[in-house]
């Protein structure tokens, strides 16, 4: 079966980075898309980018370009997101979520990691 | 501020029909990018409820519909049920080349 099992809980200081990792399992790594979606507490849900996990390449939201890094490891099923410049307001819970297609083809997201939850506070 | 707009909440007695709406633009859903739908029950991860704007996929019941007109989409829940008592959220892609999501609606089972 499909899972995508994500890392724990961070606690970091404005200023920091934090990286996030997404191990996949049950389908073939690089036959889909993978996204980071965040959510702030008791907020909506916010899409920060794409990568691709066969050939690696990126796509970020406006908002976190500069900010964001996202890579994956194909030997070892999994996508990395690193965050940088970590700012009260990026508090939230972090989601993998997988897509067959990129998102300008009506990409979904047919499958999510259980979150990571990360803290920024000095 | 979200670039779908849904209404905050909703609400229905166990059994009644719900909808739920999904206001989009011309470089969204207007552009004919497909809408998905995703529940998220408390402290859980979204799960995909409706993909391409009317397709459930295997193990979602019935009861959930989807539909999309011009630069709208409609979320139906029929034979409300408690367990259906979640948010839902709205998803589409945007001409920025980027996903965008609803404000979500918090749907209350009476």
């Amino acid at each position: 079966q499909v899972q995508l099992v994500q890392s724990g809980a961070e606690v970091k200081k404005p200023g920091a980075s934090v990286k996030i990792s997404c191990k996949a399992s049950g389908y073939i790594f690089t036959s889909y898309y993978m996204h980071w979606v965040r959510q702030a507490p008791g907020q909506g849900l916010e899409w920060m980018g794409i990568i691709n996990s066969s050939g690696g390449t990126t796509s970020y939201a406006q908002k976190f370009q500069g900010r964001v890094t996202m890579t994956r490891d194909t030997s070892t099923s999994t996508v990395h997101m690193e965050l940088s410049n970590l700012r009260y307001e990026d508090t939230a819970v972090y989601y993998c979520a997988r897509s067959r297609f990129h998102v300008t083809a009506d990409g979904n997201f047919d499958y999510w990691g259980q979150g990571t939850l990360v803290t920024v506070s000095s | 501020q979200s670039v779908l707009t849904q209404p905050p909440s909703v609400s229905g007695a166990p059994g009644q029909r719900v909808t739920i709406s999904c206001t989009g633009s011309s470089s969204n859903i207007g552009a004919g990018y497909d809408v998905h739908w995703y529940q998220q029950l408390p402290e859980t991860a979204p799960k995909l409820l409706i993909y391409a704007n009317n397709n459930r996929p295997s193990g979602v019941p019935d009861r959930f519909s989807g539909s999309k007109s011009g630069t709208s989409a409609s979320l139906a829940i029929t034979g409300l049920q408690a367990e259906d008592e979640a948010d839902y959220y709205c998803q589409s892609s945007d001409s920025s080349l980027s996903a965008v999501f609803g404000g979500g609606t918090k749907l209350t089972v009476l």
